[in-house]
């Protein structure tokens, strides 16, 4: 069985920085595409970036150079490195397999973890 | 303002058929990418409903269906359950953003 689980949310002060981690079980996160998706409370789903299996990865305009998406193979756990963080990146972060596109939607996700980004 | 632009809410008694419209634009929908949809139950993590504009993955009813036309698509729920209110989401890639988009989310009510 496919299951995916965040964890490293929490409270954090603006400009601080926090590491979401998503471990997986029942498949092998360095063969798929892995992606992080997050939503603001009460608003929509806000794509934010993906790791492709050979490693390639995309990051939404919103937080490109502030956060890095990365994976260790051997824990079979993706991660986001989130820094500089702002007050609008307030939201539950989800981790889910697939890159949106084509035969690979988000196909599977994880119960999400909050982040919240408040003095 | 999402780039993909979907009703904020719909209704439907018990039984009845209700659609749900996703627009898009020449550089997403138009522009020939799939949209996939999601359904998220409240409180819980979104769950995928249909893929590749009209696809069921395993498990999901055949009262939910999906196609695309143009640079719109649409969901369709026929004989609605309780069980169906929750906030659907549809999804596609856009290529001038470079990104993939979500709909804004559309609030189903079965009344």
């Amino acid at each position: 069985e496919v299951q995916l689980v965040e964890s490293g949310g929490g409270l954090i002060q603006p400009g601080g920085s926090l590491r979401l981690s998503c471990a997986a079980s029942g498949f092998t996160v360095s063969s798929n595409y892995m992606s992080w998706v997050r939503q603001a409370p009460g608003k929509g789903l806000e794509w934010v970036s993906v790791i492709y299996s050979g490693g390639t990865i995309y990051y939404a305009d919103s937080v490109k150079g502030r956060f890095t998406i990365s994976r260790d193979n051997s824990k079979n756990t993706l991660y986001l490195q989130m820094n500089s963080l702002r007050a609008e990146d307030t939201a539950v972060y989800y981790c889910a397999r697939g890159n949106g596109l084509g035969a690979t939607p988000f196909d599977n996700w994880g119960q999400g973890t909050l982040v919240t980004v408040s003095s | 303002q999402s780039v993909l632009t979907q009703p904020p809410s719909v209704s439907g008694a018990p039984g009845q058929r209700v659609t749900i419209s996703c627009t898009g634009s020449s550089s997403n929908i138009g522009a020939g990418y799939d949209v996939h949809w999601y359904q998220q139950l409240p409180g819980t993590a979104p769950k995928l409903l249909i893929y590749g504009n009209s696809n069921r993955p395993s498990g999901v009813p055949d009262r939910f269906s999906g196609s695309k036309s143009g640079t719109s698509a649409s969901l369709a729920i026929t004989g609605l359950q309780a069980e169906d209110e929750a906030d659907y989401y549809c999804q596609s890639y856009d290529s001038s953003l470079s990104a993939v988009v979500f709909g804004g989310g559309t609030e189903l009510t079965v009344l």
